[in-house]
């Protein structure tokens, strides 16, 4: 059974550029969640998709998108990118909502 | 809304010292509690999980119980490691999303 994979694991993109991030669920796992993670802090939830569908948004503007595919995969896209969204991005699958997450390894975003 | 608050760090122990990170929630339904741990530059991992009132979640010795008179979920462990060393996240889920507390760091000494 493979895990949460991420890709790239590393990325730099300049201010007001447009970025996407990929994520391939958990086998089996039909909900994908992405997180924000800022340097010493926890993770802030930024959307879920279940089923192709957005199921839940956190506060995040609308230049942060995302979709989900067929086989569950998902991407995030973070268009117009500020100095403010560098970060961690977790990708996390659940087997279905609201049941415990499994996260990958996450995506490290650098903005200059 | 929905919220988390986690014992501030950093945390430093001695090998074998006794383990307790306090959690305390905020959360109008009934939420499922966890822990999750992160080790230097990886995502994070499921430590343990409760889904009702007391409820023990319990995994590599480490344990915490749903308390929800109190809407505390403390981990504890009774023996730590240099292995343990790492970044603990208290977390709940009550609807479609998840919330996490802002992270205890714990160094264990030799």
């Amino acid at each position: 059974e493979t895990g949460v994979t991420q890709s790239p694991t590393h990325l730099i993109k300049t201010r007001g550029q447009q970025v996407t991030l990929r994520c391939s669920s958990q086998s089996g796992h039909n909900t994908v969640s992405w997180y924000q993670q800022a340097l010493g802090q926890g993770p802030q939830f930024i959307f879920q998709y279940y089923r192709e569908e957005e199921n839940g948004r956190g506060n995040f503007p609308p230049r942060f998108s995302g979709l989900q595919f067929p086989n569950y995969s998902s991407e995030l896209n973070v268009n117009a990118l500020e100095l403010d969204d560098s970060a961690l991005y977790l990708c996390a699958s659940s087997l279905r909502v609201n049941t415990e997450a499994f996260f990958g390894q996450g995506t490290r975003l650098t903005v200059v | 809304g929905d919220s988390v608050t986690q014992m501030e760090g950093p945390v430093t122990l001695s090998e074998e010292a006794f383990l307790t990170i306090n959690c305390t929630y905020t959360a109008t339904g009934y939420p499922s509690l966890f822990w999750y741990v992160q080790y230097p530059g990886e995502g994070l991992q499921l430590l343990l999980k409760a889904t009702k009132a007391d409820d023990k979640g319990s995994n590599k010795g480490f344990e915490a119980t749903y308390r929800k008179e109190t809407t505390s979920f403390h981990l504890e462990k009774g023996s730590v490691q240099v292995s343990d060393s790492a970044v603990y996240f208290c977390a709940l889920s009550d609807r479609n999303d998840m919330r996490f507390g802002a992270g205890t760091r714990l160094t264990v000494k030799p």
